[in-house]
């Protein structure tokens, strides 16, 4: 039961913003969507969240329609680093497993 | 670097036998969820512990087991391994800040069954 949507690959030339975009047209109210990353074989690393609001951090802005049902994720100066797989998760807060999709391969290209 | 530690970082066995990852979490964090990725699987939940107790499962073979001991590290025990059960297997831990937990996961163990 996948409840989220993400196009499987992506490429994005190094220096430029990425925007990696995801569906999630089921979601509901007391739903987070999280971003984690898988730089090759390595574990999965936590991005941002966000509940209904825009967030920014050190690594990445995430934006959420107003009617939740998809979300963007930004990555303002791509480098070859963020060459990575990305994964668009909707969960319940707390204490719940992460359930992974197939996510979206970002490839960041000189 | 998450925080969370696994080791060993490599595996190899052969089928039939038996073999125990070990996962360290974060300092605080009272959860941990073990994971399998395989090439043509991707990323599957296991299992989750929360202080010590089972909290949810997920498609874990009844071959598998774990558990999570008093000082919060866990162990996942595979047995009658199959050359299928050849994975990386990823630790993850996680606290409950009241409202939201995050999931920082480890290294993983990349096991190799011949």
């Amino acid at each position: 039961d996948a409840k989220t949507t993400q196009p499987p690959s992506m490429d994005c030339a190094e220096g430029r913003a990425a925007n990696l975009p995801c569906n999630h047209s089921t979601i509901s109210g007391n739903e987070y969507v999280y971003w984690y990353r898988q730089i090759h074989s390595q574990g999965p690393q936590y991005i941002i969240h966000g509940l209904k609001n825009n967030e920014t951090n050190e690594m990445a802005s995430l934006i959420i329609t107003e009617d939740r049902k998809s979300s963007t994720l930004i990555l303002p100066h791509a480098t070859l680093r963020d060459t990575a797989v990305y994964y668009c998760i909707v969960r319940v807060a707390v204490l719940e497993e992460v359930r992974f999709g197939a996510g979206t391969r970002l490839t960041v290209k000189p | 670097d998450s925080g969370v530690t696994q080791t060993p970082k490599h595996l190899i066995t052969a089928t039939g036998q038996r073999v125990t990852l070990r996962c360290s979490p974060r300092s605080g964090d009272l959860s941990v969820y073990w994971y399998q990725q395989s090439l043509d699987q991707g990323l599957q939940f296991l299992i989750q512990y929360y202080n010590g107790e089972e909290r949810a499962k997920g498609n874990i073979l009844e071959r598998f087991s774990a558990q999570q001991f008093p000082d919060l590290h866990s162990e996942l025990n595979l047995s009658s391994l199959e050359l299928g059960d050849s994975a990386l297997y990823f630790c993850a831990s996680s606290s409950w800040g009241g409202v939201i937990d995050t999931q920082y996961f480890g290294p993983g163990t990349r096991l190799t069954v011949l």
